[in-house]
């Protein structure tokens, strides 16, 4: 059975600065997506970025890059010049033939002025 | 378009009663999932639909909990005779296909059972 791990419950940074939350994960399967939610206090998951297994190339969004390492089941995001309104929850997911996702238990992101 | 959405956003019911959550997704989207989300916790995989099949219920907590969907559009949690224990916001998501798709997730309902 596929498994997420989010080994930080909680991570704070300094406004501007630069954030890594970590992600690592177990599956037999050669196939697969692997996604990064942010969960605000309003509770709506909200798809940061999304990463296919098949792609060498690490995926960016803005001031969002992950680092994903497949031979080491990682999957870590970097979120830059942080601002006050990336606060949230943050899950880790992993999507295979199983059709549903696969959640980490979640990163509590802090961002201070 | 339009996103996924839920109602009630809210809900408030006493032990032993019956709720029904609904959940429409985004148009077109033939897959729809159903999570459950406790409080400080990740989320917790109930069902999912491949147009108005559900292919695997063995994520339903107990024989309390049923879904149904119709018309591959709108959806519907039904909780049987609620528990303290069913107190949790439900999530539901949508993406065009089932296997390798990207999830869009509607506000959720919180469900508080008195």
């Amino acid at each position: 059975a596929q498994t997420v791990t989010q080994s930080q419950p909680e991570m704070s940074v300094q406004e501007a600065e630069t954030v890594t939350l970590s992600c690592t994960y177990d599956t037999s399967e050669s196939d697969y997506y692997l996604f990064w939610y942010k969960q605000p206090p309003s509770r709506q998951m909200i798809l940061v970025i999304r990463q296919e297994a098949y792609k060498q190339q690490n995926a960016t969004e803005n001031r969002f890059s992950v680092n994903f390492q497949k031979a080491a089941k990682s999957f870590s995001l970097k979120i830059s010049d942080s601002q006050l309104g990336d606060a949230a929850m943050y899950f880790c997911a992993f999507g295979g033939s199983q059709g549903n996702l696969i959640f980490g238990k979640g990163t509590k992101l802090s961002v201070k002025p | 378009g339009a996103g996924v959405s839920q109602s009630p956003s809210n809900k408030v019911t006493e032990k032993g009663k019956d709720v029904e959550l609904r959940c429409d997704p985004i148009s077109g989207h033939t897959a729809l999932y159903w999570y459950r989300q406790r409080l400080g916790q990740g989320l917790e995989f109930l069902i999912y639909f491949q147009g108005n099949s559900a292919p695997d219920k063995s994520g339903l907590p107990s024989d309390r909990f049923s879904a149904e969907r119709t018309g591959e559009s709108v959806s519907t949690l039904t909780i049987q005779r609620t528990q303290q224990e069913d107190s949790a916001v439900y999530l539901c998501a949508s993406s065009e296909t089932v296997f390798l798709g990207t999830q869009y997730f509607g506000p959720g309902t919180r469900l508080l059972v008195l």
